[in-house]
């Protein structure tokens, strides 16, 4: 079975700062990645995924992750928040094999930016 | 771009009621999802569907049932809705079945208020 770890679940950070999601997973087989944000009202939006290629993922608006095997690691971030990062943030996690295309979702992280 | 939509944004019913939420995905996706995403929680599978009339039980299936008459369209169904089904609920599809490496695209998602 796998499960996904957020650690915080309200993040704070001033516009310009560096953003840092935590994201920790457990597997028994080599596992799929995804990051997902949700706005206000809407439905989940691909930030980026981690497919066992390279594990440094570039994703969109600007978000990078990467996958660390020996940390359990896959940690979000971005280099310079921006007002309109403000959401929700889920980490989810499928197996690599065998597992059909399931999803196991963190609990989510909701990221504040401030002026 | 992938479009999934759910029928209803809002819903309010009363408790015993029997509720159908709809979701319609354009893109001939094999596989379907419905979530419930409630604070702190995450998103929880209710149902998954791999293809037409066949349908598989999530994390949570209690007093949810699914129909797939046809590969576009994947309905959730409270049997006797109850108070504690208040929720957000999120529709899902994703390309090919048993495949872990695709992403899933979501809906907006229909807020459910039983009272």
């Amino acid at each position: 079975a796998q499960s996904v770890t957020q650690l915080g679940s309200h993040v704070s950070v001033s516009e310009g700062a560096l953003v840092l999601l935590r994201c920790n997973y457990s597997s028994s087989v080599p596992p799929y990645l995804f990051w997902y944000v949700q706005y206000p009202n809407q439905g989940l939006q691909l930030l980026l995924k981690y497919t066992s290629a390279a594990t440094l993922v570039k994703g969109i608006n600007g978000f990078e992750a990467e996958f660390k095997k020996s940390e359990t690691s896959f940690h979000l971030t971005k280099p310079s928040a921006h007002m309109s990062d403000a959401a929700e943030y889920f980490c989810a996690v499928t197996l690599g094999t065998g597992g059909g295309n399931k999803l196991t979702f963190g609990t989510g992280t909701q990221l504040k930016v401030e002026l | 771009d992938v479009k999934v939509t759910q029928s209803s944004r809002y819903l309010v019913k009363r408790t015993g009621e029997k509720v159908f939420l709809e979701c319609v995905q354009d893109m001939d996706h094999e596989n379907m999802f419905w979530y419930r995403q409630d604070p702190g929680l995450g998103l929880r599978l209710i149902y998954f569907s791999y293809d037409v009339k066949m349908k598989e039980k999530g994390d949570i299936p209690e007093g949810y049932s699914v129909s797939r008459e046809k590969k576009e369209r994947f309905s959730l169904i409270l049997e006797s809705a109850s108070t504690n089904q208040t929720s957000m609920y999120l529709c899902a599809s994703s390309f090919r079945a048993h495949l872990s490496n695709q992403p899933q695209h979501f809906g907006d998602g229909t807020r459910l208020s039983i009272l």
